[in-house]
């Protein structure tokens, strides 16, 4: 099986602009969740999509979003880019049964705002 | 809610030398407990897992238990290499959560194995 991909890799933005990334998870998996990882911050979650149903949501402003496809691809959205929006955005995804609590990492989205 | 507390990195050995992270969580109930791994320049990737108490999770050469006496899920490993050298996060998923799980991650601690 393909592995959860992200794209894109690396992404330069400046302050004020919006940026969308996109996640697609491992096959059959139904679950994606986001993570915002920066050196001060740790890792950070972000937000969990079930079947195209935001379930669970971390403590992040309306800035950032997300959405989840009928073919459980996801994609996050951040608006009004800040400085400190800078950071490494990981995308996990996780099946069903004994291994939904296992969460498979795709690389990340390496986004720096100027 | 939940919490997991990882010791502070960075955490500097010779290789062979023995491995041991700290790492202990508040929960109710009876989470499911992993270490995952992040090498420079990737995504984290699952190390070992346990899902209940006693359990040993292991896989290359690292252990950890499942020890709910002392809420801890301590990483070990006999004889580090060179190639260890990574961050490791502690992380653990609410039990009974119904699917509706929101895993919960350490801060990571960062290892570096110097020849």
């Amino acid at each position: 099986k393909a592995g959860v991909t992200q794209t894109p890799r690396y992404l330069i933005k400046t302050r004020g602009q919006q940026v969308t990334l996109s996640c697609s998870p491992i096959s059959g998996h139904r679950s994606v969740s986001w993570y915002q990882q920066t050196p001060g911050q740790g890792l950070q979650f972000l937000f969990e999509y079930f079947s195209e149903t935001q379930r669970n949501k971390g403590n992040f402003p309306g800035r950032f979003s997300g959405r989840q496809f009928s073919n459980s691809r996801s994609e996050m959205n951040v608006s009004t880019l800040e400085l400190g929006d800078s950071a490494l955005y990981l995308c996990a995804s996780s099946g069903h049964g004994a291994n939904q609590e296992t969460q498979y990492f795709g690389p990340g989205t390496r986004l720096l705002v100027l | 809610g939940n919490s997991v507390t990882q010791m502070e990195g960075p955490v500097t050995l010779s290789e062979e030398a023995f491995l041991t992270i700290n790492c202990t969580y508040t929960a109710t109930g009876y989470p499911s407990l992993f270490w995952y791994v992040q090498y420079p320049g990737e995504g984290l990737q699952l190390l070992l897992k346990a899902t209940k108490a006693d359990d040993k999770g292991s896989n290359k050469g690292f252990e950890a238990t499942y020890r709910k006496e002392t809420t801890s899920f301590h990483l070990e490993k006999g004889s580090v290499q060179v190639s260890d050298s990574a961050v490791y996060f502690c992380a653990l998923s609410p039990s009974n959560s119904g699917g509706y799980q929101k895993v919960t991650f350490g801060t990571g601690t960062k290892l570096q194995v110097i020849p």
